[in-house]
């Protein structure tokens, strides 16, 4: 019965390949979202997904590409690797409402640790 | 321009003892929400608390509570009587609107690494 699930956990490859990381929710939720957290603990948005559409596209390179192909996954593709992607890259998934007066907590994936080699 | 701002990069506190945690933020838009979240050692994102900034009251969930004080622009975590199981980074966030409703962002602080002496 996990909320966000992502797999793998841990992802070991050589500079230049292509990799993918997926993300699923089964909360129901209608925004998805993939951070990156560096070796300082620093927590960047990347992308997210709200009903199948890109709502947020940070000045990640464009090796990056998000893949939504329904509501509950969104999967991070990565092409080209560089030893600069060596980081931990969390999905989140969060429900919003219609008024802006309240906000929902996003929840958070365990982790994807990807090592550049 | 840094939008949320944990000061505290790390902190001791002795087992028991009450600690807070402090965040500041900087936005000019009226309708916002602050986050705490925990990660421990494990890795995982733990949500612990939410303020909207249209609340009345200071949220409080367990024993975590957030003094917010809105005319300062600080949102402090405060954890009573602390545990061992504390131990971990804690993350201020800021969730702020980009453009028109549909359009947001979470923003988050550099974090503030909390170890529990016992």
């Amino acid at each position: 019965d996990t909320a966000v699930s992502q797999t793998p956990k841990y992802l070991v490859t050589q500079m230049g390949n292509d990799k993918s990381i997926k993300c699923e929710q089964n909360l129901g939720h209608d925004t998805m979202y993939w951070y990156k957290q560096d070796s300082k603990k620093f927590l960047k948005i990347m992308f997210s997904y709200n009903n199948k559409e890109l709502i947020i596209n940070e000045t990640v390179p464009n090796r990056f590409s998000p893949k939504s192909p329904d509501k509950a996954h969104l999967n991070l593709h990565i092409n080209s690797l560089e030893l600069g992607d060596s980081a931990v890259y969390f999905c989140a998934s969060s429900q919003e409402v219609p008024a802006r007066r309240t906000y929902n907590e996003q929840f958070f994936g365990p982790g994807t640790r990807l090592t550049v080699l | 321009a840094q939008k949320i701002t944990q000061t505290q990069p790390g902190m001791f506190v002795q087992e028991k003892e009450a600690v807070t945690l402090d965040c500041t933020y900087d936005t000019s838009d009226p309708s916002y929400g602050l986050f705490w979240y925990k990660q421990p050692s494990s890795g995982e994102m733990i949500f612990l608390i939410y303020q909207g900034s249209y609340d009345q009251q200071n949220a409080t969930e367990g024993r975590y509570s957030l003094n917010f004080q809105k005319a300062r622009k600080s949102a402090n975590l405060v954890i009573s009587a602390s545990q061992l199981g504390d131990s971990a980074m804690y993350f201020c966030a800021m969730r702020e609107a980009l453009t028109g409703d549909s359009n947001y962002q979470l923003i988050w602080g550099a974090g503030t690494k909390l170890i529990i002496k016992p």
